[in-house]
């Protein structure tokens, strides 16, 4: 079975630049979820959502960072303008919402430096 | 707001010895608790994942246990191998319905062949 896909697998941007990445949770997952990874804060829940609908995005640090999800495969975070301290390893998970205990699948992530 | 904390950050030990990962949460009101695995320039991998009204859960050589009046974890290890090598992060599932996981900064195990 295909697992999470997440595209580019790494991206370096100057800062202003718009950045958009990519992810293709697993087919028949109906939650899908952003994660940011650094040093200094770990992993940190940006948004999720549940059939395509977003239901919490208190994890959103600004204005600046968006998220979509326009069918059940495929979801975007977008970036606009990027700043340096969004470099990050950027995570997105999925999982089946048909029953409450199931595990989040990641995917390997994107590795974004914005310079 | 909860938060997650992970002792010890960084652990190395001799192959074939037993050992424990301990994970600690300030809201016991979770929904369920997972421990992941992470090898460097990859993804999580779920190892384990225990329901709020489970004790423990096991796989293989590992073996989780919950104590959520406590707000503790621990993730035990039997036997360890060189492969065992990597960070293991710990995570809890809020109550309530929210279903984002609020993650631990992991413990960076290195098994010493």
């Amino acid at each position: 079975d295909a697992g999470v896909i997440q595209s580019p697998r790494h991206e370096v941007t100057e800062m202003g630049q718009e950045v958009t990445l990519r992810c293709k949770p697993i087919s028949g997952h109906n939650s899908l979820f952003w994660y940011r990874q650094t040093m200094m804060r770990g992993l940190e829940l940006l948004i999720y959502f549940n059939n395509n609908v977003p239901i919490d995005d208190s994890g959103m640090p600004e204005d600046r960072f968006s998220a979509k999800m326009p069918n059940a495969s495929f979801s975007t975070l977008k970036i606009q303008p990027s700043e340096p301290r969004d470099s990050a390893v950027y995570f997105c998970a999925s999982k089946t919402g048909t029953a409450m205990n199931q595990p989040q699948h990641f995917g390997d992530g994107t590795r974004l430096s914005i310079l | 707001k909860q938060e997650v904390t992970q002792i010890p950050a960084a652990l190395s030990v001799p192959e074939g010895e037993n050992l424990v990962l301990n994970c600690s949460f300030t809201d016991s009101a979770i929904y369920n608790l997972q421990w992941f695995r992470q090898d460097p320039g990859k993804g999580l991998t779920s190892l384990l994942l225990i329901q709020s009204s489970q004790r423990e859960q096991t796989s293989g050589r590992l073996n989780a246990s919950l104590d959520k009046s406590s707000g503790r974890s621990t993730l035990y290890i039997a036997a360890s191998q060189p492969g065992d090598s990597a960070t293991y992060l710990c995570a809890v599932r809020p109550g309530g319905g929210a279903d984002g996981l609020t993650f631990g900064k992991g413990t960076h195990l290195i098994i010493q062949p």
